[in-house]
């Protein structure tokens, strides 16, 4: 399986809303309610924001929300933040594996 | 409070076996729907899916990487080792293990901080 693409960067200003995309495959993004997208600050670990297409794990501001149409899904973080800035990740589930996007560099002008 | 933290060595040499422990507490991995996962993220790309292990023992690899990975658990201990054949300067990367649960589905939500692991001659 190859990769899940998603934007190389996206940006937005503080306040204003954005919405990163991962597309993959029925066979991955398509065919299971197990989209997961994580954040990832230099040099941590990722954190999760979101699994099963749309949940947010406690703790997570519902400032970011995600949904998924076909093949695609997409992550909207709302009132753009400072501290939103950073790598994002989409993963899913493949029946067999687990399988992660290139990654989408945020960043907060 | 679940952590997880990963050991073992920084440098490994081409063709060598990298063995990594991950040490967790705030679970069981006999507890039903636990399970346990490694990823790694070469500098500067993204994390890649290597391997899990569930409550019951079951496992699952990544299959492009299958013929090289072990991965198993000591309940008693609450670790899990890693184990990754005829290392290769490819391999070079940050180690992750993180702690899933079935409601949670594929994801993982605890992270090890991670362990740099070097391939070089």
């Amino acid at each position: 399986q190859s990769a899940l693409t998603q934007p190389a960067s996206v940006s937005g200003s503080p306040g204003q809303s954005i919405t990163i995309s991962c597309t993959g495959t029925s066979s991955d993004v398509g065919g299971y309610n197990y989209v997961s997208w994580y954040q990832q600050h230099p040099g941590k670990a990722p954190k999760l924001m979101i699994y099963e297409v749309s949940d947010r794990p406690s703790g997570v501001p519902d400032r970011f929300s995600a949904s998924r149409s076909g093949n695609t899904a997409s992550l909207t973080i709302s009132r753009l933040q400072a501290e939103d800035e950073g790598d994002y990740y989409c993963s899913s589930y493949t029946s067999t594996h687990v399988i992660f996007g290139g990654g989408t560099k945020l960043t907060v002008l | 409070q679940i952590t997880l933290k990963e050991s073992g060595p920084t440098l490994v040499k081409p063709t060598q076996t990298l063995t990594l422990t991950c040490a967790f507490s705030g679970f069981s991995l006999s507890t039903r729907g636990e399970r346990v996962g490694w990823i790694r993220q070469p500098p500067g790309k993204a994390p890649e899916w290597l391997a899990l292990i569930y409550w019951d023992d079951d496992k699952r690899y990544s299959p492009s990487l299958k013929s090289r990975l072990t991965i198993s658990k000591d309940t008693s201990k609450n670790q899990v080792l890693f184990i990754m054949t005829n290392m290769d300067p490819v391999d070079t990367a940050t180690y992750y293990c993180g702690h899933g649960y079935d409601s949670f589905g594929s994801s993982f939500d605890y992270w090890g901080p991670g362990t740099l692991v070097t391939v070089s001659s």
